[in-house]
């Protein structure tokens, strides 16, 4: 089975920061890999598809990049609205299983 | 627009039973592959299990296989989980979810406690 390890678990940054989130699969998975944002009682929402794509209606200020197995997440700069978990997944189409790293905490200094 | 609505959870023995709904509206259901993903308190999400749009295809994680049964019914619009043999560590919001490529849309959960 495959392994995401996303880090950190959790991280204090200010207003205006540029805030950056690594996961990292145990094999490669190509660029099967999507970043969620989940704010406390909601459920989550997807923000970056396919490693790098920006779903729609999502602020320009998140991004993502990488394949294989090291993938970053940014947000150029924090907003306090993007306070949340946030959670790297890869998919496999068969079977299609997901399997989510174990978040990161984004929390205002 | 879409909705996911999940139903059906609550406080249960262990090794009971219980079954979860989700109703969906918005979209053209019996297109889509679902899914239920799980979250135990204050920790991250786990998926549980998948079908098929036509129902062909079923996976289940290893944690729940052989316990849960999940279906579908497309002229109802409606995705199911049956959860038998409940244990402490199911305790779980319990999220449906529509997969197209991506899973893009998620209900609001439903909380299942399994406690004596």
């Amino acid at each position: 089975d495959i392994q995401m390890t996303q880090s950190p678990s959790s991280l204090s940054a200010s207003v205006g920061d540029r805030v950056t989130i690594t996961c990292q699969a145990s094999q490669d998975i190509s660029n099967y890999l999507n970043w969620y944002q989940q704010k406390p009682g909601k459920a989550p929402k997807l923000l970056i598809y396919d490693a790098s794509n920006l779903e729609t209606g999502v602020p320009s200020r998140f991004s993502g990049s990488g394949s294989g197995t090291d993938f970053t997440f940014t947000i150029s700069s924090l907003q306090p609205e993007d306070i949340a978990t946030y959670y790297c997944q890869q998919y496999d189409n068969l079977p299609p299983a997901l399997t989510f790293g174990g978040g990161t905490k984004v929390e205002i200094k | 627009e879409v909705q996911l609505v999940e139903s059906g959870g609550g406080l249960v023995k262990p090794g009971g039973s219980l079954r979860l709904s989700c109703a969906a509206s918005g979209f053209t259901f019996s297109s889509y592959s679902m899914n239920w993903v799980r979250q135990a308190p204050g920790k991250g999400l786990e998926w549980v299990s998948s079908i098929s749009s036509s129902s062909s295809y079923i996976y289940y994680a290893d944690s729940v296989k052989g316990r849960f049964t999940i279906s579908r019914d497309n002229a109802k619009n409606s995705l199911y989980l049956q959860m038998n043999s409940l244990r402490a560590e199911d305790t779980a919001v319990y999220y449906c979810a529509r997969r197209g490529v991506h899973v893009d849309y998620w209900g609001q959960g439903t909380l299942v406690t399994v406690s004596s």
